[in-house]
């Protein structure tokens, strides 16, 4: 079975300063990896994936995030955060299989401070 | 891009009632959505998954019965909470999947806040 683990359950950060969300995922399988942005009240809003390929995938609104299968891991990581990032974060696995269910982790509240 | 429009956005309901909520694929093919509900502060959990024409496949715990789901087209994917109880105040997300054009994403609706009194 997969999991996902989001290891911070809320992160605190300056605005203008860098931050790192940190996701593990457990998985027999191959997987495909996502980053997911939910404000207040809202659907999701992909802010990128991981299908294949490079490793290091970019996102809209300058987010990037590292696939690294020896440690399982799925890091999302911005290096100047924005009073507008203030959200809640994401990450989530689907596998290659028939039904490609996504499963999430539990989330992550990133709080951008002034 | 891939757009899902979610409806209603809002709905409040008496207890015992019961309440639809709708799913639409506005400018791509759904073969497959998904359901999820949550909680305040939580994470989405998974319902249940729907293939266009067939039954849906409830995760385990969920009760069939009381969420309904039909899936009746490509673009149209629908929830009935039957016999709702204050308990089943959430909030519910859809999810289609293009499985047609090769690109593998899941598309989004913006929720839909129920609430029971």
């Amino acid at each position: 079975a997969q999991s996902v683990t989001q290891l911070d359950s809320q992160v605190p950060v300056f605005e203008e300063a860098p931050v790192e969300l940190r996701c593990n995922y457990s998985s027999s399988v191959s997987v495909y990896l996502f980053w997911y942005v939910q404000y207040p009240n809202q659907g999701l809003q992909l802010l990128l994936k991981y299908l294949s390929g490079s490793t290091l995938v970019k996102g809209i609104n300058g987010f990037e995030a590292e696939f690294n299968k020896s440690q399982t891991s799925f890091h999302l990581r911005k290096p100047s955060v924005h009073i507008s990032d203030t959200a809640e974060y994401f990450c989530a696995v689907s596998n290659s299989g028939n039904t490609g269910k996504l499963i999430f982790g539990q989330g992550t509240t990133l709080q951008v401070k002034p | 891009g891939a757009v899902v429009s979610q409806h209603p956005s809002r709905v409040i309901c008496k207890s015992g009632t019961s309440v639809k909520i709708e799913c639409r694929s506005l400018d791509f093919q759904a073969t497959t959505m998904f359901w999820y509900r949550q909680f305040p502060k939580k994470s989405l959990m998974l319902m249940a998954t729907s293939n266009e024409g067939s039954k849906a496949t409830y995760e385990q715990g969920v009760e069939k019965d009381k969420f309904l789901i039909n899936h009746a087209s490509l673009t149209l994917s629908t929830l009935t909470v039957t016999s709702a109880h204050p308990e089943d105040s959430s909030f519910y997300i859809c999810s289609a999947r293009d499985g047609f054009s090769g690109l593998y994403g899941y598309t989004f609706g913006s929720g839909t806040r129920l609430t029971v009194v």
